[in-house]
């Protein structure tokens, strides 16, 4: 148990659903990260939340809107998605953005858009 | 810029030992390395910063090699807990050096 927990596990959704996915952290910490893992490809980073301030938008489409209300929480809010967005999302927290910190991830959530 | 891991792949037998790579093109602030088993998050094994450090827990130890822009990751005597594929993280130095950068990760696979 690395103390973030995701939900829902698995989720499978059609290119017109409107769903959320939700993350949370029991770490105390103050930095929450979104990432996708993709078959074949390296985790890529999405979004980074500091203090439930944004700090970085990785180019990703707007399909994809994250929400981060209190430090512990953080949605990944999505609607009309493709299906190359099908992948593991994880989400990660670290205690701050320092650069020696380390992340700790959750279990992920797999999404696959029919 | 994706760090380059080396190699793809391995397979052990159980005891046996193996070392996997990490390199990257920019001037590293950190190195962080990961494993993850099928179907479970990645778990945090350790981080290197930059000053060519070298740590250790159990029988997996690392070194950082700033001038190479390098990390190793040295798996000694593996068990089968060992499973799993390992990514290496790189922070580079300036900018927003907040952001982990993975490699596309090793398979290492240990066999009784």
């Amino acid at each position: 148990e690395t103390g973030v927990t995701q939900t829902p596990r698995h989720l499978v959704m059609g290119m017109t659903n409107k769903k959320s996915l939700k993350c949370e952290q029991h770490l105390g910490h103050n930095a929450m990260y979104w990432y996708k893992q993709s078959a074949k490809k390296p985790l890529e980073l999405m979004f980074v939340y500091n203090f439930k301030e944004q700090t970085e938008n990785n180019s990703v489409p707007s399909r994809f809107s994250p929400e981060c209300p209190n430090s512990s929480h953080l949605f990944l809010h999505l609607h009309t998605l493709q299906p190359e967005d099908s992948a593991l999302y994880l989400c990660a927290s670290s205690q701050d953005l320092q650069p020696g910190r380390e992340q700790y991830f959750g279990p992920g959530t797999r999404l696959t858009v029919t | 810029q994706q760090p380059v891991q080396s190699p793809q792949a391995v397979i052990l037998r159980e005891g046996e030992d193996a070392v996997i790579n990490c390199s990257s093109s920019k001037a590293l602030y950190s190195v962080h390395w990961y494993r993850q088993k099928h179907g479970e998050a990645p778990v945090f094994l350790m981080i290197l910063l930059k000053g060519g450090e070298q740590k250790g827990h159990d029988k997996i130890s690392a070194s950082f090699n700033e001038k190479k822009q390098q990390s190793s990751l040295y798996l000694t005597a593996s068990q089968l807990s060992y499973s799993g594929t390992y990514f290496c993280g790189t922070r580079n130095s300036g900018g927003s050096n907040y952001k982990l950068t993975f490699g596309k990760g090793t398979l290492l696979t240990v066999n009784p």
